[in-house]
């Protein structure tokens, strides 16, 4: 159990193009999805935290107009990165935290490169 | 402001030898601790977490944690790795009522050669 997916598992776009992320919880529910950017050979950096329902809480110095977060339902939130440049290409990670257990379960990741 | 140390970013080590991975943390609160790995183009798996009572947690794989309040560490031990074992890893820690917001540590690249 406690299965997160995320779709693409990778993606290349053009410099200007606009790239959505999606991340579901497959067999629970998630009140909680959290969005990680990973650079090569580096630690994870929070970027977001969404609650079903609400809007997303940024972490400093990221960017909330470029990168859009949904958390439309208690199983699916996606991440949409507007206008991208090759400095936005590296590996998004989201995890998925269910209502009581104190546990995210993290999804693949998805490798985002901009040309 | 919480923030998590591994003292060490690369460990190799020799296949069917001990190994420990330190992780210090900070923070003026009480707060939860975990170790994830990550293998290559990979998300994490939890390793373990500690979250109340006995200090000596166990994972899956064989791994195992202490955590020490006095000295603020939640070190990773291993007595035994396997070529498998190789990849990266991570402490992590959450502060209480924080809606489960982690900060990772930098990472250790664990290498274990035959």
């Amino acid at each position: 159990g406690a299965v997160v997916s995320q779709h693409p598992s990778w993606v290349i776009c053009k410099s200007g193009t606009s790239v959505k992320i999606e991340c579901r919880s497959l067999d629970f529910q998630a009140t909680t999805m959290f969005w990680y950017r990973q650079f090569p050979k580096q630690s994870l950096m929070l970027m977001a935290t969404s609650n079903e329902g609400s809007k997303a809480t940024y972490e400093q110095g990221v960017e909330k107009d470029k990168f859009l977060i949904n958390h439309a339902s208690l199983t699916l939130s996606t991440l949409t990165v507007t206008s991208a440049h090759p400095e936005d290409s590296s590996f998004y990670i989201c995890s998925a935290r269910a209502r009581g257990p104190y546990e995210q379960y993290f999804g693949p990741g998805t490798r985002l490169t901009v040309t | 402001a919480q923030s998590v140390t591994q003292l060490d970013s690369q460990v190799p080590v020799f296949e069917e030898a001990p190994v420990e991975l330190r992780c210090n943390y900070s923070s003026s609160v009480s707060v939860y601790l975990f170790w994830y790995v990550q293998y290559p183009n990979q998300g994490l798996q939890l390793l373990l977490k500690y979250l109340s009572g006995s200090t000596l947690v166990k994972g899956i794989n064989g791994f195992e944690a202490e955590f020490n309040k006095s000295q603020t560490s939640f070190h990773l031990r291993k007595p035994s790795v396997h070529i498998s074992d190789t990849a990266e890893y991570f402490c992590a820690v959450s502060e209480k009522n924080q809606g489960g917001k982690l900060i990772f540590g930098q990472g250790t690249e664990l290498s274990v050669k035959p």
